[in-house]
């Protein structure tokens, strides 16, 4: 299976939006409703921010929020802040068997 | 508290072998489906394998007929052998649950290096 397509960068000005997008294919992001977004700190284990395309977990601030349309996904950051500044990698479960990520997004507050 | 350690990381030449484990608590393990992923800079984050709660597994292509993946529901501890190793194979490795088809639990990596 191949990586999802990911922007490597984006920025920001606190208080902005910034949607980052995830493209896939029919046999992963197109096929289920199994994407998930994960934000990831220097030298931290990555942290589930979305599942299921569009689900928020508990504890998660609603400023994250998950969509989809055919093959790609979309994670937005609402009002940003500079505790968002981090990596943001998106994945997806594939057919058959397997998961794959996206290359991952280093999103900069300015 | 939940949280999930890995550990067992290290230095090994090239077709050596290492043994990852990882100890998990804070929630029901047995019950729970498991995974490594490792991740590497130029590469980005793997899924690598998986064993479910039912004991069923899956490997990604890249370690499939290497690595062999296992689980000890009485020491709520997952672990990773790993044979043949390769350069290719240096990464930090993490242990993870997943839920909802999502890794909801992360633990702490452990660093692998493969080098002459």
């Amino acid at each position: 299976q191949s990586a999802l397509t990911q922007p490597a960068s984006l920025s920001g000005s606190p208080g902005q939006s910034i949607t980052i997008s995830c493209t896939g294919t029919s046999s992963d992001v197109g096929s289920f409703n199994r994407v998930s977004w994960f934000q990831q700190h220097p030298g931290k284990a990555p942290k589930l921010m979305i599942y299921e395309d569009t689900q928020r977990p508990s504890g998660v601030s609603n400023r994250f929020s998950g969509s989809k349309s055919g093959n790609t996904a979309s994670l937005t950051i609402s009002g940003l802040q500079a505790e968002d500044e981090a990596d943001y990698f998106c994945c997806s479960f594939a057919y058959p068997f397997a998961w794959v990520f996206g290359g991952g997004t280093k999103v900069t507050v300015l | 508290e939940v949280y999930m350690v890995a550990s067992g990381g290290g230095l090994v030449q090239p077709g050596g072998s290492l043994r990852l484990s990882c100890a998990a608590s804070g929630f029901t393990f047995s019950g729970s489906h498991l995974n490594w992923v490792r991740q590497t800079p130029g590469k980005g984050l793997e899924w690598i394998s998986y064993i479910g709660s039912g004991f069923n597994i899956h490997y990604s292509d890249s370690v499939k007929g290497r690595f062999t993946i296992s689980r000890d529901n009485a020491r709520n501890s997952l672990y990773l052998e790993m044979n043949s190793l390769r350069t290719e194979d240096s990464a930090v490795y993490y242990c993870a649950a997943d839920r909802d088809w999502a890794f909801i639990i992360w633990g702490q990596g452990t660093v692998v290096t493969v080098s002459p």
